[in-house]
This record gives C-alpha cells, structure tokens and sequence, in this order.
C-alpha cells in the first residue's frame, strides 16, 4: 500500500533559519496528491499545503513546497523559522487507494 | 468550513470498563477515520470508512472496534478499556478524491 516517510521525528532550530522538513513517499499511483498539515498544541490538525503538479511550487503562510515525482519528494520549507512556528507537522498522501496515509510527523521546535 | 464534531471532549473510563467516542460530520465525505495521538508520537489510524455501515481495520485495530450506522456518524468503542489506551483521539473526514483531511478538536481519554 501506499506510505508516507518523515525521516526526522524533532528539528530543533533557532528563529529566523531556514526550515526544511522532509516527506518522501510511496506510491503505485502516477499522480498522488501530496499534502502538509500542521498541528498546533491543543488545537485540531489543519490543512497546510497541498501539492500541485509534477515540479510545481505551491505556497501558503510563508511554507513552501514541491512536489518532485522524480524522487517521491514533497519537502517543506520556510526561509526564517519563527517561533510560532513550532507544532507537528505531518507529510500525507493520497493515491490509489482513495485513503489518505500520514506519516509519522515531524515536530519543529523554534527557540530564540 | 466543513464540520466533525466529537463527544465527549474528554473522559475518564475505568480499566475493563467500555468506552464509546461518537463522531459527526456534516461534509458529506465518504470517508472517516479514527487516529490516536499519544504524547511525543504523531496521528496513528485506528479505524476508517469509506461507507455506512462499513468499517475498515487501520494501523493499529487492536482493542477498538468501530461502527459506521450512517455517512454522517463514526463511533469508536474500546469494550475492555485499557490503561495504554489513555490517548487523545481525533476523527476525521475527507471526500475520496482531492483529498483534504477534516479534523475534529480530539476527545482526550484517560483510562485509569
């Protein structure tokens, strides 16, 4: 079945360096749907992105990400890390199967 | 904005005893889930479906049962509740296609 791999369970950075998360995934499907959710302490998991087509970039609240089909990628990243920033974050995806598959989540923690 | 409503928000069961978590949408989506979070781990599926009166088992089935009676409401029951099955527990929803995962607030248990 379809899995959705975040290598990285804590990244610890300080505010104002870059973010990037990693999301790589698996799939028989030739166009998944690849999506980030963010999921803040004592709230609901909520939609952050979600992928466009092979090599796009797509945008929202200052993350950003691209989906590569060459090598099953959709990392997240952020230019300046901000202290608000620190949460879950989980890669997802949608294939084949019509079930959406979470990875394991990455929690961020950003310190002054 | 799509809506999933849990109840109860929170509860404290007994070990042995049983425990129903109810779950309502009002998005029309074909699919539910139920995820456990547990402290320093990331959203773990239990149960999902994809249509009424139809359950599938997820990642980790054991000890919960599900019931799907219409397409609006998911219940999980734990008939012999467990102290490793304190968690806090999300349902969710989303339409087959595109994908988009709703979640609700989360109904913490604590099992003692």
């Amino acid at each position: 079945g379809d899995s959705v791999t975040q290598t990285e369970g804590l990244v610890t950075l300080t505010e104002g360096l870059p973010v990037m998360l990693n999301c790589t995934y698996q799939t028989i499907y030739s166009n998944p749907f690849l999506f980030w959710y963010v999921h803040y302490l004592n709230e609901s998991p909520r939609l952050l992105l979600k992928s466009s087509t092979d090599n796009k970039r797509t945008e929202h609240q200052g993350f950003h990400a691209t989906l590569h089909k060459s090598s099953s990628s959709f990392h997240l990243q952020k230019s300046s890390a901000q202290l608000s920033d620190s949460a879950l974050y989980y890669c997802a995806a949608l294939g084949n199967t019509d079930k959406v598959v979470f990875g394991t989540g990455t929690r961020l923690q950003v310190s002054p | 904005e799509a809506a999933v409503t849990q109840s109860p928000r929170s509860k404290v069961a007994v070990t042995g005893g049983k425990v129903t978590l109810s779950c309502h949408q009002t998005n029309n989506h074909d699919y539910m889930y139920w995820y456990r979070q547990d402290t320093g781990h990331g959203l773990r599926l239990i149960h999902y479906s994809y249509v009424a009166d139809s359950t599938e088992k997820g990642d980790i089935p054991d000890g919960y049962k599900a019931s799907r009676p219409s397409q609006e409401n998911f219940s999980l029951i734990l008939e012999l509740a467990s102290l490793s099955q304190t968690a806090v527990y999300f349902c969710a929803s989303s339409v087959g296609t595109g994908g988009r995962v709703f979640f609700g607030k989360g109904t913490r248990l604590t099992v003692v």
